[in-house]
């Protein structure tokens, strides 16, 4: 079956301290991997994608996440988090040519001055 | 700013009441998904259409009904509301199918009392 998991519903770190948000997936097919940001009450931002290539994508705002095959992870990663980063963060999974994009059910994260 | 804009912002209606929920799409976008999104969870999959014929459909009753129309906007329709169908309803435009990324609009906060 196909499926995200984020295992930390929550997490709170200290400005400035580094951030790593796990995702794992199980999919039958090749995965295009997602990282989406959703502040209280709006729509989702997409932080970064994998498609293929380079294991180890950028994306905006300084995240970063490596994509390892052999443990299904997509882990995201923020070396200094800001106090804007406070959020929900959504992992999901799709592939070329499917109709759909599965999400794990988000982590909080909770910044701490 | 995705360039996807969801119309009305929030709206608050009866049981059994009957509700239209509108999606722009990104310019030169083809293909329009819709989402649910329950409080405390991630989207779920309701269908897509590309190219204005539905094109993949999640775990949603018949009484989620949608359009696509020539201009790719998309209409989501919902027929004999229920108390569960209260959630943010997500659309995501992107270019062809799973082919590349899809942008979230800021989603529109359906109320059923």
């Amino acid at each position: 079956a196909q499926s995200v998991t984020q295992p930390d519903i929550h997490i709170t770190v200290s400005e400035g301290a580094s951030l790593e948000l796990r995702c794992n997936y199980s999919y039958g097919a090749t995965p295009y991997l997602f990282w989406y940001v959703q502040s209280p009450g709006q729509g989702l931002q997409l932080l970064l994608k994998y498609f293929s290539g380079d294991t180890l994508v950028q994306g905006i705002k300084g995240f970063e996440a490596e994509f390892k095959r052999s443990q299904s992870s997509f882990n995201l990663r923020k070396p200094s988090v800001h106090w804007s980063d406070a959020a929900e963060y959504f992992c999901a999974v799709g592939a070329r040519r499917d109709d759909k994009i599965i999400f794990g059910k988000g982590t909080r994260l909770h910044i701490l001055p | 700013e995705t360039g996807v804009t969801q119309s009305p912002t929030h709206l608050i209606k009866t049981r059994g009441q009957q509700v239209t929920l509108r999606c722009s799409s990104q310019s030169g976008h083809n293909t329009v998904s819709w989402y649910q999104q329950a409080l405390g969870q991630g989207p779920q999959f309701i269908f897509q259409y590309y190219r204005e014929e539905e094109n993949g459909r999640g775990n949603f009753p018949p009484r989620f009904s949608g359009l696509q129309f020539p201009n790719y906007s998309s209409e989501l329709n919902v027929n004999a509301l229920e108390l569960d169908d209260s959630a943010l309803y997500l659309c995501a435009s992107s270019w062809g199918q799973g082919e590349t990324e899809a942008f979230f609009g800021q989603g529109t906060r359906l109320t059923v009392v």
